[in-house]
């Protein structure tokens, strides 16, 4: 069984740049979640995807945005990066359900210079 | 909306000791209560979790207790050991609300 898989592991970018950071979901997993999590701090929840379409978000900024395609597989844009967007970005995958356990991928390092 | 409110370490104790990790929730309803484990070096594992009152998880030796009464979930073990040294997370989950992290506790197991 694969586990959940994020590419690339690290990113630098400068201010005002856009990102796209991908997931790719563990096998039988039809529910991706994103998470930032800034250093010494929890993850803190972007938002979730089901069946391709957004169903349920954090307090994040339209600029951050994703997709969800048919293999389950994911993507998060961030538009207009900001020095405070700098954070491990954080895929999990999960069934359907708010009692299933979230499975997450190690992470995307993003550095904002 | 949720939150979770939970000790900050780092705690330190010594192999075999009794570990408490403390962990308060809000959250409307009845929503799913987890923790999570961040070994060095490795990525956000799941321990355990409950899903209603009053159930109990379990997994390598931790144990934690859904309370409805207390909006509590302490984590418990009876005897660690240093490969216990580790950032432990508590979190909620209501509904597509996603998961509501604490800030982490840093346990740290001295031999």
């Amino acid at each position: 069984e694969t586990g959940v898989t994020q590419s690339p592991t690290h990113l630098i970018k400068t201010r005002g740049q856009q990102v796209t950071l991908r997931c790719s979901s563990q096998s039988g997993h039809n529910t991706v979640s994103w998470y930032q999590q800034a250093l010494g701090q929890g993850p803190q929840f972007i938002f979730q995807y089901y069946r391709e379409e957004e169903n349920g978000r954090g307090n994040f900024p339209p600029r951050f945005s994703g997709l969800q395609f048919p293999n389950y597989s994911s993507e998060l844009n961030v538009n207009a990066l900001e020095l405070d967007d700098s954070a491990l970005y954080l895929c999990a995958s999960s069934s359907q359900g708010e009692d299933q356990p979230q499975h997450f991928g190690d992470g995307t390092r993003l550095s904002i210079l | 909306g949720n939150s979770v409110t939970q000790m900050e370490g780092p705690v330190t104790l010594s192999e075999e000791a009794f570990l408490t990790i403390n962990c308060t929730y809000t959250a409307t309803g009845y929503p799913s209560l987890f923790w999570y484990v961040q070994y060095p070096g490795e990525g956000l594992q799941l321990l355990l979790k409950a899903t209603k009152a009053d159930d109990k998880g379990s997994n390598k030796g931790f144990e934690a207790t859904y309370r409805k009464e207390t909006t509590s979930f302490h984590l418990e073990k009876g005897s660690v050991q240093v490969s216990d040294s580790a950032v432990y997370f508590c979190a909620v989950r209501r509904g597509a609300d996603g998961l509501t992290f604490g800030k982490g506790t840093h346990l740290i197991i001295q031999p």
